[in-house]
């Protein structure tokens, strides 16, 4: 089966423009979710999809991110207008409903490194 | 809130030799999940080995193996007979039960020497 695929693997904007990251999970997976590595530091969780809706947005730095998820299959997470700060990895996963996730585990993209300069 | 830490930046072992990498928690919950990732430089995060709170068991995967003291909230990783496709950054992971949301550690970078 296909992976989680992230595009694109990387992104160079200059502060203040936009940028936007998509993630194709795995067919099948309810469950999408965003993570974030700043350099040097742990990967924080961004927000989870169920689906097409939001279930914990808990995670979103501020209001210049936004996140969708189409029809509850790819996802987008657009950054506008990029800060310095947002620099860092952006990863993606997918899992399947309820205690599965535990048991197939969550499968990650390779990542998008984002550099704002 | 949870926390995971990983308490070794870096970290280097002679190929064929054993190596433990640490990890502590905090958490209030009694019944969890912990994970060891492995992002090797290709980049993405592979699944190495996961443990449910609720076993006193030790979980092992092959070569992998961890030493899970829940009272302690330590969480282990021992890689044996290390290999040179071991090189990678290691993360730590907790995850609630009844909760999607992984909180990872900050990561240990394992060197391989040959």
């Amino acid at each position: 089966e296909a992976g989680v695929t992230q595009f694109p693997s990387h992104s160079v904007i200059e502060k203040g423009q936009t940028v936007t990251l998509r993630c194709d999970p795995i067919s099948g997976h309810d469950n999408l979710y965003w993570y974030r590595r700043v350099m040097g530091k742990e990967i924080k969780f961004l927000l989870h999809f169920v689906k097409e809706s939001k279930q914990d947005e808990s995670g979103m730095p501020n209001n210049r991110f936004l996140a969708e998820r189409t029809g509850g299959t790819y996802s987008t997470l657009k950054v506008q207008p990029a800060e310095l700060e947002d620099s860092g990895v952006y990863f993606c996963a997918s899992s399947q409903a309820g205690t599965a996730s535990f048991n197939y585990g969550y499968t990650f993209g390779s990542g998008t490194r984002l550099t704002v300069v | 809130a949870q926390t995971v830490t990983q308490s070794q930046p870096e970290m280097s072992v002679q190929e064929a030799e054993t190596v433990t990498l640490s990890c502590t928690y905090d958490t209030s919950e009694s019944d969890y999940y912990l994970f060891w990732y492995k992002q090797p430089p290709s980049r993405q995060m592979i699944l190495v080995i996961r443990q449910e709170a609720y076993k006193q068991q030790n979980a092992t995967e092959n070569r992998f193996s961890v030493n899970f003291q829940k009272a302690a909230k330590s969480f282990s990783l021992k890689i044996s007979d290390s290999q040179l496709g071991d090189a990678a950054m290691y993360f730590c992971a907790y995850r609630a039960f009844g909760n999607e949301k992984l909180t990872f550690g900050t990561g240990t970078r394992l060197t391989i020497i040959p």
